[in-house]
């Protein structure tokens, strides 16, 4: 079966921490992608980033970076620096041939960053 | 560019009212999905369709049924409301999957990112 798991409801944090949103994930596919959602107040989801599972680099955008990490199932997101604009729901997801290719959501991490 | 947009974006309606809403897409996508999103839940596939006049159950489908006649349109209609689907209701389409290599147990499948509309807010009183 397909999971994500993001077990962080919520966090808070103050203007310019940096903050680590986790996400671990269940496949018996050796073969998947990995996702990560920014949904903010206004309520749409915007897409971050696509990760597949042959692909263990981690990523750095800017102020987000990702560490995907096979060994432990886990597909993690920081924001460094956070900015007010960075609160919201984060969710992950994973889609592989065992989901027939459809989108697994986390149940979503809300980031509130005060000033 | 519109992109994915739905309408309407807001909607009341009384238990038992047969309600449709809509999904419309400029990319020519071939595939599109309908989720659901609830405090708790995350978001929870209803119906999905790999292209014009295919669809398939997600994970939620009862209680709603969806078509596609056109690639770019991809309606759901809540035949009976109840106040169960009182939520927030993401329509969202992708390009189709490029699967690269062909065939065997190497082969590499491609799954391109979901982009997804603006949501309509329904409540079922």
């Amino acid at each position: 079966a397909q999971k994500v798991t993001q077990a962080q409801t919520e966090i808070s944090v103050v203007e310019k921490e940096d903050v680590t949103l986790d996400c671990v994930y269940e496949t018996r596919d050796t073969t998947y992608y990995l996702f990560w959602y920014k949904q903010p107040p206004s309520g749409e989801l915007v897409f971050l980033i696509r990760r597949n599972s042959f692909d263990e680099q981690n990523e750095i955008s800017g102020r987000y970076s990702w560490n995907f990490q096979k060994s432990t199932s886990s597909f993690n997101f920081t924001i460094t620096a956070s900015q007010v604009v960075d609160s919201a729901v984060y969710f992950c997801a994973l889609t592989s041939r065992g989901s027939s290719y459809k989108l697994i959501f986390g149940s979503g991490t809300r980031l509130l960053v005060r000033p | 560019d519109a992109g994915i947009t739905q309408s309407p974006r807001y909607k009341i309606t009384e238990t038992g009212r047969q309600v449709t809403l809509m999904c419309h897409q400029t990319w020519s996508h071939s595939y599109m999905f309908w989720y659901r999103q609830d405090l708790g839940h995350g978001l929870r596939l209803i119906y999905y369709s790999a292209a014009a006049d295919i669809t398939d159950k997600g994970e939620v489908p009862d209680g709603y049924v969806v078509s596609r006649s056109k690639t770019e349109n991809f309606p759901l209609t809540l035949e009976s409301a109840t106040r169960s689907q009182t939520s927030v209701y993401f329509c969202a389409s992708s390009v189709p999957r490029d699967r690269g290599r062909s065939g065997g147990p190497g082969a590499l499948f491609s799954y391109n990112e979901q982009f997804f509309g603006p949501g309509t807010r329904l409540t079922v009183l």
